[in-house]
């Protein structure tokens, strides 16, 4: 069974430029949910996604963004990026049938100059 | 951001130590994960604890979920090199929703 998988891997944008990553979660489950690491705050939650609606939100300003495709495909967009927003961006999928774990992708590194 | 406070920050053992490592919070959680994360990749799921009190093993590895539901604990015996890795606790809210918090980390060096 694939795991989750995030494209791309690595990217570099420059300040003001917007950025979209994606996710593809693991077959067969409806939750996406998505962390910020960097090595000064850790992981912190950014948003989850159920069944195309987004059930919970962390405490990022307005320039983060998701959405879900009724496949369970995600993305998530930043827009207007800032130097801060260098980290590395992970998607964790998770099932009712999974229990409440979530598992995770290898992530985006995202590099803003 | 919010985070569990996670300790130790590090920690040096030499190789067939015992290593343990515990998280705490003000806040009361359904569930505790615990990952290990290498360089350059995403977190991996060693242990996924549901009730209070439980205690769970995966191999070497053994996890606890406090009674107060406000901490876990993990255990690794006798350690290996390839141990090495930042192990995170997370707390979850997960009644209509999966949100985790997680901690700030230990990072494991195996001396051989």
């Amino acid at each position: 069974k694939a795991g989750v998988t995030q494209t791309p891997r690595y990217l570099i944008k420059t300040r003001g430029q917007q950025v979209t990553l994606s996710c593809s979660p693991i077959s067969g489950h409806r939750s996406v949910s998505w962390y910020q690491q960097t090595p000064g705050q850790g992981l912190q939650f950014l948003f989850e996604y159920f069944s195309e609606t987004q059930r919970n939100k962390g405490n990022f300003p307005g320039r983060f963004s998701g959405r879900q495709f009724s496949n369970s495909r995600s993305e998530m967009n930043v827009s207007t990026l800032e130097l801060g927003d260098s980290a590395l961006y992970l998607c964790a999928s998770s099932s009712t049938t999974s229990g409440n774990t979530i598992y995770f992708g290898e992530g985006s590194w995202l590099t803003v100059v | 951001g919010q985070q569990l406070n996670q300790s130790p920050q590090s920690m040096f053992i030499q190789e067939g130590e015992d290593v343990s490592m515990n998280c705490t919070s003000s806040s009361i959680f359904n569930t505790w994960l615990w990952y290990k994360q290498e360089p350059g990749e995403g977190p991996v799921l060693l242990i996924a604890l549901y009730k209070a009190g439980e205690l769970t093993s995966n191999g070497r590895l053994t996890a606890q979920f406090g009674i107060t539901r406000k901490d876990s604990f993990l255990n690794i015996s006798a350690s290996i090199p390839s141990d090495v890795g930042i192990y995170f606790c997370a707390g979850g809210f997960t009644s209509g929703t999966y949100k985790y918090i997680f901690g700030t980390g230990t990072r494991l060096k195996v001396l051989a």
